[in-house]
């Protein structure tokens, strides 16, 4: 079965510290991945996919075959970082699979 | 360019009535695809809408089923509603069928009372 699992539904991280959300995917293919955010009171926007292999805003994210993990990093978190995080795998060439997102909390 | 807009805002129905949400997709994209977002969880997908025949269907049943016009906008209708499809609805547009990137409405927030 095609699934997105994130296993925490909130973390909370100091401003300045390292923060790693993670995802773990389940996918017989070549798994197309995704990382949305939707920050406070706005829409649920794309942050980046793993083929591009950019850096936006800080975060990265590299795709783990072997562990199946497509986990979100950055460095040093800032405050305004704090949002929900969704990992997504496009399946079938039209549909986008969610997990349940994490909520990340950046204390000052 | 215009983003992707959703009405109404919110509403709310009574068990077993129907209800249609619509999606006017952003400027220049052909497909549009449905979500529904249970209160703590991530959206799930229903359908997706390409050049206004259905494109792909995830895990729903038959009662709920959609629309595409010409101009690309869409409605989402539910029959015979129940609790359970108190959630948000979400519809994205994107420039095609299997374009990765999809641009989001702000969501329609159905309670089923």
């Amino acid at each position: 079965a095609q699934r997105v699992t994130q296993p925490e539904k909130l973390l909370s991280v100091f401003k300045g510290a390292p923060v790693e959300l993670k995802c773990n995917y389940s996918y017989s293919g070549s798994p197309e991945l995704f990382w949305y955010v939707q920050y406070s009171r706005q829409r649920l926007q794309l942050l980046l996919r793993h083929i591009s292999r950019e850096s936006i805003k800080g975060f990265t994210a590299d795709l783990n075959k072997g562990e199946t993990s497509f986990h979100l990093k950055k460095p040093f978190a800032q405050e305004e970082d704090s949002a929900m995080y969704y990992c997504a795998l496009k399946s079938g060439g039209f549909k986008t699979i969610f997990g349940a997102g994490t909520r990340l909390f950046v204390k000052a | 360019e215009t983003g992707v807009t959703q009405s109404p805002t919110h509403l709310i129905k009574t068990r077993g009535q129907q209800v249609t949400l619509r999606c006017s997709s952003q400027s220049g994209h052909n497909t549009v695809s449905w979500y529904q977002q249970a209160l703590g969880q991530g959206p799930q997908f229903i359908f997706q809408y390409y050049r206004e025949e259905e494109n792909g269907r995830g895990n729903f049943p038959p009662r709920f089923s959609g629309l595409q016009f010409p101009n690309y906008s869409s409605e989402l209708n539910v029959n015979a509603l129940e609790l359970d499809d108190s959630a948000l609805y979400l519809c994205a547009s994107s420039s095609g069928a299997d374009t990765y990137e999809q641009y989001f409405g702000p969501g329609t927030r159905l309670t089923v009372t």
